[in-house]
């Protein structure tokens, strides 16, 4: 069964500042990559997604994440946070299954904006 | 589009009560899934549909808890008896099979979800 791991709950970052995010995941063949981000007192909204090709990926927001097969992780970056960005954001993995649309997501991580 | 919509955003009842939740998916969204969101345990997946039929409903934790949907413009997730430990947010997905993808993973849509507090 897949798994995720999002190893930091919480992360506080200066406005402006550079943004990493951390995740990785357990499953055994080339697994299929989201991260989601909720607001508060709303659902998840999708960032991006990794299926296969490129290992780097772009998503809304001036979100993306490297894909790295050799550490099993799949990293959310953003080179300069605005005060918006405050949100707690979840990593998660679906099986390459053809039909199976489950998906197993982490624990989050919780992000604090500072001026 | 107006989205996933979930009905109450708020409920509050006492232990022993019946709860009742409520999702219409996006038109056009064949498939449909309940996640509950607590601190302890974060996200979970209880059950999804595919064209209104139950796939997959191991996350379900225990009889008290059922779901339903009756057509493709509405399901329900009941809690009954409904106990403490079921206090949550309790989130309505959707996504759209893209038909002809060899991918099986299309974007799920969340809804706003539902506080639940069993007193």
């Amino acid at each position: 069964a897949q798994s995720v791991t999002q190893p930091d709950i919480h992360i506080t970052v200066s406005e402006g500042a550079s943004l990493e995010l951390r995740c990785n995941y357990s499953y055994g063949a080339t697994p299929y990559l989201f991260w989601y981000v909720q607001s508060p007192g709303q659902g998840l909204q999708l960032l991006l997604k990794y299926f296969s090709g490129d290992t780097l990926v772009q998503g809304i927001k001036g979100f993306e994440a490297e894909f790295k097969r050799s550490q099993s992780s799949f990293n959310l970056r953003k080179p300069s946070v605005h005060w918006s960005d405050a949100a707690e954001y979840f990593c998660a993995v679906g099986a390459a299954n053809f039909g199976n649309e489950k998906l197993t997501f982490g624990t989050g991580t919780r992000l604090t904006i500072i001026p | 589009d107006a989205g996933v919509i979930q009905s109450p955003r708020h409920e509050v009842t006492e232990m022993g009560q019946e709860v009742t939740l409520r999702c219409k998916p996006i038109s056009g969204h064949d498939y449909l899934f309940w996640y509950r969101q607590t601190m302890m345990r974060g996200l979970e997946l209880l059950i999804y549909f595919n064209n209104n039929v139950p796939i997959d409903d191991s996350g379900m934790p225990e009889d008290r808890f059922s779901a339903k949907m009756p057509n493709a413009s509405f399901s329900t997730l009941k809690i009954q008896p409904s106990e403490p430990r079921d206090s949550a947010v309790y989130f309505c997905a959707t996504s759209r099979w893209s038909g002809g993808s060899l991918l099986p993973y299309n974007e799920q849509f969340f809804g706003p979800g539902t506080r639940l507090t069993v007193l």
